[in-house]
């Protein structure tokens, strides 16, 4: 298992330029996630989805869009890039059921630089 | 208002000691969980450990334990016999509603460990 992937590590943008940033797990979890991390920060949600087809924002949304056509995968979507959105993204998953745990496995990040 | 504090920005301990993060919570939800997650300078996250808000022990994981006092809603993470590996990031994080919510996790800002030779 390669657990969650995300491609790209790094990115340079331009303000007002659009991106996607890819996510996808091999784990069969229904529930995936999008978190970004600022300097010296903890973890914030962007999105969210319980399964293919079904998303919903989290605290902090504006900016960005997602879809959940497949199971495995959880593009987010950047349409015009801003400052503000310099950051590191996380891509996270999980399996509804575990009794115990349930515990969220994170992607390696991916940094992201608007200039 | 903050639903995860961590009130240390940099924690120092020597080698070999035992070492207190603290966290604290704010929830009305009578079921939540609370875990710990470690970030190294590499970036990634990685799950340390996991209490639920009916578990009635503290959870352990090796070097890893969780002092959960639910009345004071406190989750402090206890690392004994540090090790200079274990200079991180530490993050506090909560779930809540695990029916209703999708588990998303809120978390804390983190408190920097360093542990010296």
């Amino acid at each position: 298992n390669a657990g969650v992937t995300q491609t790209p590590k790094f990115r340079i943008l331009k303000i007002g330029q659009s991106m996607t940033l890819q996510c996808a797990q091999d784990m069969n979890h229904n529930y995936m996630y999008w978190y970004r991390q600022d300097p010296g920060m903890g973890l914030k949600l962007i999105y969210y989805s319980v399964g293919a087809g079904i998303t919903d924002k989290g605290e902090v949304p504006n900016g960005y869009n997602v879809s959940r056509s497949t199971t495995e995968d959880f593009p987010l979507r950047l349409e015009l890039a801003a400052p503000s959105q310099t950051s590191v993204y996380f891509c996270a998953s999980r399996q509804w059921g575990l009794a115990d745990e349930e515990t969220q496995y994170f992607g390696p990040g991916t940094r992201l630089l608007v200039l | 208002a903050q639903k995860i504090t961590q009130t240390q920005p940099g924690m120092f301990v020597q080698e070999k000691e035992a070492v207190t993060l603290d966290c604290t919570y704010d929830t009305s939800d009578p079921s939540y969980g609370l875990f710990w997650y470690k970030q190294p300078s590499s970036g990634e996250m990685i799950f340390l450990i996991y209490q639920g808000s009916y578990d009635q022990q503290n959870a352990t994981e090796g070097r890893y334990s969780l002092n959960f006092q639910k009345a004071r809603k406190s989750a402090n993470l206890v690392i004994s016999a540090s090790q200079l590996g274990d200079s991180a990031m530490y993050f506090c994080a909560m779930r809540e509603d695990i029916y209703n919510q999708g588990g998303k996790l809120i978390f804390g800002q983190g408190t920097e460990l360093s542990v010296k030779p």
